[in-house]
């Protein structure tokens, strides 16, 4: 199996643009997971899927911020507009089960919103 | 109360040192406490993980010690070498697998 892959690998993008990152989870996890991380504020999870259904969104930061699952094997993050505090390494990362499961993160997204 | 608390921020060790990363959680309803490993530019990836009905894990150089009572747990690295230099994040764990990260420690192994 090929991993997680995540795509773009870097995104420079200007302050006001849309960006969509993309996320392919491992095939036969039920669980997808969005994380953020910075030197500030470490690793954030953003938002979950079980089953393609999004459970908890509770950390996506603003409403500029939207994810989508429309099947088990893409997912899209999308931010709109983007601001330079969005700046940031975004990781996908899937998992097989619940509860004690290993979740397999991708390379990540390095975004840069000059 | 779903706040991971992880000491050091970082840490330097000598070839052959033993490394010790602590973690203290507040939610008694955590059951499930990994720790992962992240190299530059990489993901971080599950390096080994316990459940609190036991006190200690061993998997190869890598121990968690873990007590339930006072609510923390930490990383032992035994022989640590150059190879082990990474960040070490702390996690927990209640429900539907949703991790709550500590804010991790940067690991660096002289040789």
């Amino acid at each position: 199996d090929a991993g997680v892959i995540q795509s773009p690998r870097h995104e420079v993008t200007e302050m006001g643009q849309e960006v969509t990152l993309r996320c392919k989870p491992i095939s036969g996890h039920d669980y997808l997971f969005w994380y953020r991380q910075t030197m500030m504020r470490g690793l954030e999870l953003l938002i979950y899927f079980n089953n393609n259904v999004p459970i908890d969104d509770s950390g996506m930061p603003e409403d500029r911020f939207s994810a989508k699952m429309p099947n088990a094997s893409f997912s899209t993050l999308k931010i709109q507009p983007s601001e330079p505090r969005d700046s940031a390494v975004y990781f996908c990362a899937s998992s097989p089960s619940a509860r004690g499961s290993e979740q397999f993160f991708g390379p990540g997204t390095r975004l840069t919103v000059l | 109360q779903q706040q991971v608390k992880q000491s050091p921020q970082s840490l330097i060790v000598q070839k052959g040192g033993i490394p010790i990363i602590n973690c203290a959680y507040e939610n008694t309803a955590f059951d499930y406490f990994p720790w992962y490993q992240q190299f530059p530019g990489k993901g971080p990836a599950l390096l080994i993980a316990i459940r609190p009905d036991v006190s200690e894990k061993k998997e190869g150089r890598f121990t968690i010690s873990f007590n339930k009572s006072a609510k923390q747990f930490s990383l032992h690295i035994m022989d640590s070498q150059p190879g082990d230099s990474a960040t070490y994040f702390c996690a927990a764990t209640s429900s539907y697998g949703k991790l709550t990260f500590g804010q991790g420690t940067i690991l660096t192994v002289h040789p």
